[in-house]
This record gives structure tokens, C-alpha cells and sequence, in this order.
């Protein structure tokens, strides 16, 4: 059975950091293209970023809004997912989701997601 | 990149058909088979029912279809159950290594 299970969230103030981890199993991880996506309360989906596995020379790539501030990184040996998240600001409050990709581009699995408040 | 428009509301009585649009441009749905279709019931993580436009993964029952004209994909739920009940999304990818998600479409069984 595949399992990701997103740790990490909390209650932080604009322009502090947090650090998210997603702890991945019955997947071969290694292989695995990564994403984090987020839902904002009451809203929808929005994806944030993606890693390439290394084979595909763990590459990443930021959707605007997180740009510059986010980082993405993965520790294969531990088969965990992170979200480096800096600078952060009240709009980035949100349900944070990590997902695998299929072959298909598509976010075949999902976590359950960790709450992220930013907040003075 | 905009999201995707969807209609904010679907509804349909048990047993009937209900179609959800997903409305892109030739950056994003037109210019790619990469559309896919998420199912979110209230506090749960969303769920793939549809991807490559009209494939299913194992297990997501054949009730659910979905196609692709131009710009616009759109997601058939048949035989309309009181658990599909939910939100649903669809998503895109749009190119340089990014996707673009819907702005959510809110099924009621009536």
C-alpha cells in the first residue's frame, strides 16, 4: 500500500520559515517525481512545485506565486519529501499536500496533508 | 498561469448523468493530453479518478469518464451516486515543467 504522510505544519509569523516532510512508502521513491500542492481554506488546488527523481537529474521547478522562496529538496535514502518554506506570508496559509506523479502526469497519490497557518 | 475555469456548481438526482467542464487555453489543456480529474470529499485528501484526459487508474469505477475538444476537458459522472457527492478538479499540465489546477466544481446529489 502506498502511504505519504506529510509532517511539519504549525502556526508560524509573516516572514518566519518552516520546513515540511513528507514520509513516503510502498513506492519506489527513487524513481518517484515529487509534488507539493496546497488549498488555501475554502478554496482549491493549487500546485506549488515538482523534483525530478535523480535519474532525471532532480531538477525543480516553482510555480510563480512561491518562487524564490520555496525550495524543494528530497533524501532518498529516508524516502522522505521537504518543503523548505521562507519569507513566508499570510497567503501561503494553507493545507499543504505532498503527491507522486505517474508516468501520465498525473498526481496519482496523495498525502494527507499538513496545515500550514502563517500568522502575527 | 491562470487556473483552469470550471463551473463553480454541478447537480444531479440519483442515477442521472452530470458533466463538469475544465476550461483552459492552447498553453495548458489544448496543447497537451495531460488533463486530469480529482475527486475531494469536505476534510480528505483529493482523489485520481481520471488521467492522459480519458484513462482510469484500478479501481475507480467505469461511471467515471472523461474527454478533451480543443481547450475544454470535461469529466461525465453516470449512474450519479449519493457519495459522489464532492468536489471535483481538474488539472492540466502547462508546460515547463508546471501544471495548472481547476478552480473546483461542487457536485450535489439532489
Amino acid at each position: 500500500e502506498v502511504q505519504l504522510v506529510e509532517s511539519g505544519g504549525g502556526l508560524v509569523k509573516p516572514g518566519g520559515s518552516l520546513r515540511l516532510s513528507c514520509a513516503v512508502s510502498g513506492l519506489a521513491f527513487t524513481n518517484a517525481w515529487m509534488s507539493w500542492v496546497r488549498q488555501a481554506p475554502g478554496k482549491g488546488l493549487e500546485w506549488v512545485g515538482r523534483i525530478k527523481s535523480k535519474n532525471d537529474g532532480e531538477t525543480t521547478e516553482n510555480a510563480a506565486p512561491v518562487k524564490g522562496r520555496f525550495t524543494i529538496s528530497r533524501d532518498d535514502s529516508r524516502n522522505t519529501l521537504y518543503l523548505q518554506m521562507n519569507d513566508l506570508k499570510t497567503e501561503d496559509t494553507a493545507v499543504y499536500y505532498c503527491t507522486s506523479e505517474g508516468m501520465g502526469a498525473q498526481h496519482a497519490f496523495w498525502g494527507q496533508g499538513t496545515l500550514v497557518t502563517v500568522s502575527s | 498561469q491562470s487556473a483552469l475555469t470550471q463551473p463553480p456548481s454541478a447537480s444531479g438526482s440519483p442515477g442521472q448523468s452530470v458533466t463538469i467542464s475544465c476550461t483552459g487555453t492552447s498553453s495548458d489543456v489544448g496543447g497537451y493530453n495531460y488533463v486530469s480529474w480529482y475527486q475531494q470529499h469536505p476534510g480528505k485528501a483529493p482523489k485520481l479518478l481520471i488521467y492522459e484526459v480519458n484513462k482510469r487508474p484500478s479501481g475507480v469505477p467505469d461511471r467515471f469518464s472523461g474527454s478533451k475538444s480543443g481547450n475544454t476537458a470535461s469529466l461525465t459522472v453516470s449512474g450519479l451516486q449519493a457519495d459522489d457527492e464532492a468536489d471535483f478538479y481538474c488539472c492540466s499540465y502547462a508546460g515547463s515543467d508546471s501544471y495548472v489546477f481547476g478552480t473546483g466544481t461542487k457536485v450535489t446529489v439532489l
